[in-house]
């Protein structure tokens, strides 16, 4: 079943302690992207990746991290979480022809307190 | 540039009712246009989508939009709705060149009343 995992699914964490998100797909996608929600602000999105060694900065990148050593995995990195970081966080995946359908995970919901 | 205005945040609608969830977007260049659905602590998923041709399209789930180049909008419509349509809808746009990004709408939760 082609799909995108992320994990935790939920997540409880304190101020300034490490954390990483992890995205993977199975659908041997070039790009990858990161996005917050946010009530009333909609989905923005934090850092993408055209492809394996290729990230940029997306709207909102302030306090993240990402990497792509590999296709199929995009793992976002808060070295020192705050609590305005606390979000609703979605991870998605697509072939990178523009105007192809974006395959989202399930998302993560964290608190930082 | 691009952005995206859906002016509705929540639209509470009877079953069986026709419903017409609004989006009026803003760019530089020529953009796709997608409608995306997110249930109940899902992830968003495509609901239809325009790129070219017609500018009527069809959608999942008997959803339909219209692409008005002279207004911009894209307005996402359904004729009769469900219980099960009860979701938050996400209109987006992505450039035609550069980066394949989506910018997204604020969305709009819609409420189905039985």
């Amino acid at each position: 079943e082609a799909q995108v995992t992320q994990n935790p699914r939920y997540l409880i964490t304190v101020t300034g302690k490490k954390l990483t998100v992890t995205c993977s797909q199975n659908m041997n996608h070039e790009y990858m992207s990161w996005y917050r929600q946010d009530p009333g602000l909609g989905l923005r999105q934090i850092y993408y990746s055209m492809n394996v060694e290729v990230t940029d900065k997306g709207d909102v990148p302030e306090g993240y991290k990402v990497s792509r050593k590999e296709k199929r995995n995009f793992p976002l990195i808060l070295e020192s979480p705050s609590p305005n970081q606390t979000s609703l966080y979605f991870c998605a995946s697509s072939l990178r022809n523009r105007g192809t359908e974006a395959f989202f995970g399930q998302g993560t919901r964290l608190t930082v307190v | 540039a691009q952005s995206v205005t859906q002016l509705d945040s929540q639209v509470p609608v009877f079953e069986e009712a026709p419903v017409e969830l609004r989006c009026n977007y803003s760019s530089s260049v020529s953009v796709y246009l997608f409608w995306y659905v997110q249930y109940p602590n899902q992830g968003l998923q495509l609901l239809l989508k325009y790129l070219s041709g017609s500018t009527l399209v069809k959608g999942i789930n008997g959803f339909e939009a219209e692409f008005n180049k002279s207004q911009t909008s894209f307005h996402l419509r359904k004729p009769s709705v469900h219980i099960s349509d009860t979701a938050e809808y996400f209109c987006a746009v992505s450039a035609l060149t550069g980066a394949n990004n989506l910018f997204f709408g604020t969305g709009t939760r819609l409420t189905v009343i039985p």
